[in-house]
């Protein structure tokens, strides 16, 4: 069965620092992955989706995330944090034996301080 | 480019009421989903159509009906709500591509079942 983890449900960084949200999946076969985040009260959107093309993926505010087949991840980071990236991070699976299902972690709350 | 709108975008209800959500696309996709989130669950899918007249149960479709007549709409009713289903409600489209196509989401519906 596929299913993703997020390891930390909280992660606090300073303005400036790097962040990294961790993610590992688990999947029979190659899924297609994406992390998505949603600020406060608005849907999600999407910043970057790995579909077996290069195994790191850059994405939308400098985020970028790198698939490791061997450790099963799929981590997300961006170099230096700003106040605006404070939000929750989702990240999602799509299992190759399924052309529309979507498995989502249980999210990451970022917090960014001043 | 309007892209997926919701509606209500908030909704308080009572128990035992009948209530539809909204959901409209404007891109002509051809999949369209009703996910719910709670916390600690990330998103979980409700119901989910491939198309106009077809539509499929997703992982928590108790207590909901679904109906898709035309493309671009796709409204989710809870034909007797119950306080387990005040949640926040996420409507969303993807194309009919590949594996590991993107899902577009809405701003969603918070409801409140007293």
């Amino acid at each position: 069965a596929q299913s993703v983890t997020q390891l930390d449900s909280h992660v606090s960084v300073s303005e400036g620092t790097p962040v990294l949200l961790r993610c590992n999946y688990s999947s029979s076969y190659s899924p297609s992955l994406f992390w998505y985040v949603q600020h406060p009260n608005k849907g999600l959107q999407l910043l970057l989706k790995y579909t077996s093309a290069a195994t790191l993926v850059k994405g939308i505010n400098g985020f970028e995330a790198e698939f490791k087949k061997s450790e099963t991840s799929f981590h997300l980071t961006k170099p230096s944090a700003h106040m605006s990236d404070a939000a929750e991070y989702f990240c999602v699976v799509s299992p190759m034996d399924s052309s529309y299902k979507l498995i989502f972690g249980s999210g990451t709350r970022l917090l960014v301080r001043p | 480019d309007a892209g997926i709108t919701q509606s209500p975008r908030y909704k308080i209800t009572e128990t035992g009421r009948q209530v539809t959500l909204m959901c409209h696309q404007t891109w002509s996709h051809s999949y369209m989903f009703w996910y719910r989130q709670d916390l600690g669950h990330g998103l979980r899918l409700i119901y989910y159509s491939a198309a106009a007249d077809i539509t499929d149960k997703g992982e928590v479709p108790d207590g909901y009906v679904v109906s898709r007549s035309k493309t671009e709409n796709f409204p989710l009713t809870l034909e007797s709500a119950t306080r387990s289903q005040t949640s926040v409600y996420f409507c969303a489209s993807r194309p009919s591509g590949g594996m590991g196509d993107t899902q577009y989401f809405g701003p969603g519906t918070r409801l409140t079942v007293l």
